[in-house]
């Protein structure tokens, strides 16, 4: 049972567009819902997280919009850029357990010029 | 600025041979876990540990075994290697519940 569905698998946007990128989850006990950016040949590292208590969060070009009932959050890069064409991973974890995540599958972002 | 190292980026190995990969942290992190990412299945997590000798089972640790004997190193050992082990291997380290994860460059292991 996957417990983080993300979508889509692939994404390809022009230079200046807006990516998008979902998740949804299904256990009501995560607080806590990360993005990671994974370039080639790197691990992933913190993009920007979010918790329940806010439906919006900004950090520059990345905000994470969070729909608590219908238990699905996505992330929105505005103004993409080449240098955005890496792979995202959502996550999400509770409070137990060292806060371990679960993650989706990835999508891959290409952002063409 | 802070860190986490895996001691190869590469491995190569025979089939039943006894692999170790290293992690090591300088963030002072209690959490610290092992995952394996493979193309279209994400990051799924092996083992975790929250403190010095102590671990957990992810959700697929079987032919996997761990070591945490210092609260910087974090071990996993794989018993006796096989083919569908072939895969990348992350590591990181978390300061605990509601933060996020400092990842590892990850080690691609290639089991032949």
């Amino acid at each position: 049972q996957q417990q983080v569905k993300q979508s889509p698998q692939s994404l390809i946007v022009q230079k200046g567009g807006i990516s998008i990128i979902n998740c949804a989850y299904e256990n009501t006990a995560f607080d806590y819902f990360p993005w990671y950016q994974q370039f080639p040949g790197k691990g992933p590292a913190l993009l920007i997280a979010i918790r329940p208590d806010v439906s919006e969060k900004k950090e520059g070009r990345f905000t994470i919009s969070f729909n608590k009932s219908a238990k699905q959050f996505s992330l929105h890069i505005m103004d993409s850029q080449p240098g955005d064409s890496a792979t995202y991973f959502c996550a999400a974890s509770k409070g137990t357990n060292a806060g371990k995540s679960t993650f989706g599958d990835g999508t891959t972002l290409t952002v063409k010029p | 600025d802070v860190k986490v190292t895996q001691s190869s980026r590469y491995l190569v190995k025979r089939t039943g041979e006894k692999v170790f990969l290293e992690c090591v942290q300088d963030m002072d992190h209690e959490n610290m876990f092992w995952y394996r990412q493979d193309p279209g299945l994400g990051l799924r997590l092996i083992y975790f540990s929250y403190d010095v000798k102590m671990k957990e089972k992810g959700d697929i640790p079987e032919g996997y075994s761990v070591s945490r004997e210092k609260k910087e190193r974090f071990s996993l050992i794989l018993e006796s290697a096989s083919t569908n082990q072939t895969s990348m291997y992350l590591c990181a380290s978390s300061l605990g519940p509601s933060h996020g994860y400092t990842f590892g460059s990850g080690t691609r292991l290639t089991v032949v």
